[in-house]
């Protein structure tokens, strides 16, 4: 069964270092998500991306943040200089709406980002 | 906005015993509800999904979940569990109208014991 993939599965880096985190979706698919779960906390919606533009952002997606599809491939996630707050999960997803709301999104299984 | 609750942070279930996890949902129009579970280093894996028709769907690992639209819940249920359902257990609801973006609840953590 095609899987959404994510890289690194673990990313130490420094306070202040900026970060990409990458992601490939399934292949077909035409809206691709990021989400990031604090420890503890439930999962929360950063950004949408459709039709090579960002199509939704939470109040989280500041200018830090960034997404890109550079290729057919691949969708990143980078942070400029990252923050001892932005430590957390940071899930991709990835979804090809069927008709009135039938989408299923497909989680990979998540990039942790610890920043020191 | 769309809202979710998940009012139990964590519950203790007896293996072979009956699971329920409860959900409750806010939202203006038609919800698109799911349940997520998510086992400990692991990604979310979607268990059951209610878009509409039938209100009792079934979803896998035995798991089913009963939509209530008078009640705004989203129940999911187990009738004998595992001691690998030991996870921790999301509710969603997607919103079509903005590029169904999911807002997931607090979760419920599950604990089996022998």
């Amino acid at each position: 069964e095609p899987e959404v993939t994510q890289t690194p599965s673990h990313q130490v880096t420094q306070m202040g270092q900026e970060v990409i985190l990458r992601c490939v979706p399934i292949s077909n698919h035409l809206y691709f998500y990021w989400y990031r779960q604090i420890l503890g906390q439930k999962v929360e919606f950063l950004v949408s991306f459709y039709n090579n533009e960002i199509s939704e952002k939470s109040e989280i997606f500041d200018d830090q943040f960034s997404v890109e599809r550079p290729d057919g491939s691949n969708f990143t996630l980078k942070i400029r200089s990252t923050k001892l707050e932005d430590s957390a999960m940071y899930f991709c997803a990835s979804t090809l709406p069927r008709g009135f709301g039938k989408n299923i999104q497909y989680f990979g299984a998540g990039t942790r980002l610890s920043v020191l | 906005a769309q809202s979710v609750t998940q009012p139990d942070i964590h519950i203790t279930v007896s293996e072979g015993a009956s699971l329920e996890l409860r959900c409750n949902y806010s939202y203006g129009a038609t919800p698109y509800l799911f349940w997520y579970v998510q086992s400990p280093g692991q990604g979310l894996q979607l268990l059951l999904k209610y878009f509409s028709g039938d209100t009792l769907v079934q979803g896998i690992k035995g798991f089913e979940a009963e939509f209530k639209r008078s009640q705004s819940s989203f129940n999911l249920r187990k009738p004998s569990v595992h001691w690998s359902d030991a996870a921790e257990y999301f509710c969603a609801v997607g919103d079509e109208a903005n590029d169904y973006k999911l807002s997931f609840g607090a979760g419920t953590t599950v604990t089996v014991r022998a």
